[in-house]
């Protein structure tokens, strides 16, 4: 039962390049979550999925796109991607609303 | 503007000693807190919960405290033992929002001297 995984864990893009992050998981869970974590700043959500076939945006979501490829996965695409995206990105599932979330490892990304 | 807000950034105590971590959010509509803990290069994981119905809310050493009226929670750890070393974040959701959209402050970072 290996719970949230997220593939690369670290990343190097230039300005200008796309990229898909990849997460899935193993807990049959409904809702799905893309979180970005900057200094500071807290983990700031920027897509979720309440349950497979919707999605929606979350406090950030300029220059992310999602997928929620079915219940067990859930990607992000940066299109282009920018010196601000330069963070670290998490993806979590749950049950449900009021649920706990479970947390991924993490994707380090770096936007020269 | 910050809804969620963890005002000190760092926190040492001695072991045994009581941790006690502090949360202001600004949001009246929100009526379901969490605090989770981060390890470095992990993520987070979920601690301890506690919904505006109630004012306390304990699981061992840990015990969350809910002040509606001040806007105000707190997480109390006693007693504080090294491996609490960590970042907790504090977080808050509500019905105004969806309870999907959990909103995070920007964490308190425990160390626990032996």
């Amino acid at each position: 039962n290996a719970g949230v995984t997220q593939t690369p864990k670290f990343q190097v893009l230039k300005t200008g390049q796309s990229m898909t992050l990849q997460c899935a998981q193993d807990m049959n869970h409904n809702s799905m979550y893309w979180y970005r974590q900057d200094p500071g700043m807290g983990l700031r959500l920027i897509y979720y999925s309440a349950s497979e076939g919707t999605t929606d945006k979350g406090e950030v979501p300029n220059g992310y796109n999602v997928s929620r490829l079915n219940k067990r996965e859930f990607s992000l695409r940066l299109e282009s991607a920018a010196p601000s995206q330069t963070s670290v990105y998490f993806c979590a599932s749950s049950r449900g609303q009021l649920e706990t979330q479970y947390f991924g490892p993490g994707t380090r990304l770096l936007v020269l | 503007d910050q809804q969620v807000k963890q005002n000190s950034p760092s926190l040492s105590v001695q072991e045994g000693r009581i941790s006690i971590l502090n949360c202001d959010y600004t949001n009246s509509m929100f009526d379901y807190f969490l605090w989770y803990k981060k390890y470095p290069a992990e993520g987070p994981t979920f601690l301890i919960s506690i919904s505006s119905i109630k004012d306390k809310n304990e699981d061992g050493r840990f015990t969350v405290f809910l002040n509606k009226s001040a806007k105000h929670l707190s997480l109390h750890i006693v007693p504080s033992q090294p491996g609490d070393s960590a970042v907790y974040f504090c977080a808050a959701s509500g019905p105004e929002t969806s309870y999907d959209k959990v909103i995070f402050g920007p964490g308190t970072s425990l160390s626990v001297i032996p």
